[in-house]
């Protein structure tokens, strides 16, 4: 299996911009999560899924961001309009049946200028 | 809630040294304990993982024993190579089974 795949692997683009970033999970996963990487705050989980429906989306940090997962072979993770303090590596992980074994994509990195 | 306390970064070693990365817990219930590593560029991976006191993890040389007493799962290799420079998460599970991380260590290991 390829593994979970991200795309695009480096988004740079101007405040107030749109940025959609995707996630393609591991054949058969039917746990997928979204995590943003940055130095001030590490880790922190945004959303996550089980077979395809939103369980627990606390850790969106406003409106301006969403996620969708329409089928179990892709997802996606919207911010709009962009702000500077949205710079960081998202990433995406899957699991199969549990919520703790996961496996990571290579994250997307996004520059909001 | 639940959080994740690692010791401070980063940590560099010459090859063969024996490494440790401090790790406590705070946590309602049993929890799950891990350790994950991230490579330069790449995506974390799970490295080892204990369920239940007094468990050890183990994987590539690396030993990790959930103290519940103690609230800790320190991370332990006995001779490290230039190919163990990573950052390491500590992480926890709990009933709700949503992973808490901690902050990471980077460790440089210099041959």
């Amino acid at each position: 299996d390829a593994g979970v795949i991200q795309s695009p692997r480096h988004e740079v683009t101007e405040m107030g911009q749109e940025v959609t970033l995707r996630c393609k999970p591991i054949s058969g996963h039917d746990y997928l999560f979204w995590y943003r990487q940055t130095m001030m705050r590490g880790l922190e989980l945004l959303i996550y899924f089980n077979n395809n429906v939103p369980i627990d989306d606390s850790g969106m940090p406003e409106d301006r961001f969403s996620a969708k997962m329409p089928n179990a072979s892709f997802s996606t993770l919207k911010i709009q309009p962009s702000e500077p303090r949205d710079s960081a590596v998202y990433f995406c992980a899957t699991s199969e049946g549990t919520r703790e074994k996961l496996f990571f994509g290579s994250g997307t990195q996004l520059s909001v200028l | 809630g639940n959080s994740v306390t690692q010791m401070e970064g980063p940590v560099t070693l010459s090859e063969e040294a024996f490494l440790t990365i401090n790790c406590t817990y705070t946590a309602t219930g049993y929890p799950s304990l891990f350790w994950y590593v991230q490579y330069p560029g790449e995506g974390l991976q799970l490295l080892l993982k204990a369920t239940k006191a007094d468990d050890k993890g183990s994987n590539k040389g690396f030993e990790a024993t959930y103290r519940k007493e103690t609230t800790s799962f320190h991370l332990e290799k006995g001779s490290v190579q230039v190919s163990d420079s990573a950052v390491y998460f500590c992480a926890l599970s709990s009933n709700d089974y949503k992973l808490s991380f901690g902050a990471g260590t980077t460790v440089t290991v210099r041959a």
